[in-house]
């Protein structure tokens, strides 16, 4: 299995700023993907991040809000652009392992708060 | 389009009884199907899957659950539960045509209390 950390674990942003979160993998993965949460609700996805080029949004997702970046097989960012309360969430990033497991881990959440 | 349905939003189990939580599909193909744990302020730990084979899934955590394919449900359980196991639960489908992501049911809540 993969074992996903990520950082910051929680910040608090005030609106109209950006915040950068990082995600690390300890083995290189196939997919990877970041996901919203509100506490104690189901999971999102915003995009597939995609090494060596553009990310693919998920509808209601764009990329001048949500710029990601995958410069190598274990390293992803995800950026909450111009940010609003609205975007007060957990980002969880996830990967995919290498063969046919299909399974799909995931890091511990950058819980984000925006005033 | 792939799904996945959650039935409940919240289940209570008294400790030492036997626990399930409901997840139903529509899935055109063979489903790939996976059952998720998050315990507070935690990410997502897997449990089982099930691809293909037998339709009883051992897992983590003595948690184990059952494909059937005439209900096209997929039910999580354990035979005795423990209050550890208190925590939110994910049932997911591979949708592997679509770049591999995972869409997910909307989660139950499992309390298990002394």
């Amino acid at each position: 299995s993969a074992v996903i950390s990520q950082k910051p674990s929680r910040d608090i942003c005030q609106r109209g700023t950006s915040l950068t979160i990082q995600c690390q993998v300890d083995s290189q993965v196939t997919m990877m993907f970041w996901y919203r949460q509100q506490p104690g609700q189901s999971l999102t996805l915003i995009a597939t991040a995609n090494q060596g080029s553009e990310a693919t949004y998920e509808s209601g997702f764009v990329i001048d809000k949500f710029p990601i970046s995958r410069p190598n097989l274990t390293f992803s960012t995800l950026t909450v652009s111009n940010m609003s309360p609205e975007d007060s969430s957990i980002y969880l990033c996830s990967a995919t392992g290498t063969g046919n497991s299909y399974e799909q881990y995931f890091g511990p959440g950058t819980r984000l708060t925006v005033t | 389009a792939q799904s996945v349905a959650q039935p409940e939003d919240q289940v209570n189990v008294a400790e030492g009884n036997p626990l399930t939580v409901k997840c139903t599909y529509s899935v055109s193909g063979n489903p790939y199907l996976f059952w998720y744990v998050q315990y507070p302020n935690r990410g997502l730990q897997f449990l089982l899957k099930y691809i293909t084979g037998d339709n009883l899934v051992k897992g983590s955590y003595g948690f184990e659950a059952e494909f059937n394919k005439s209900q096209t449900s997929f039910h999580l359980k354990k035979p005795s539960a423990l209050v550890s196991d208190s925590a939110l639960y994910f049932c997911a489908t591979l949708s592997y045509n679509q770049g591999g992501k995972l869409i997910f049911g909307q989660g139950t809540e499992l309390s298990v209390k002394p």
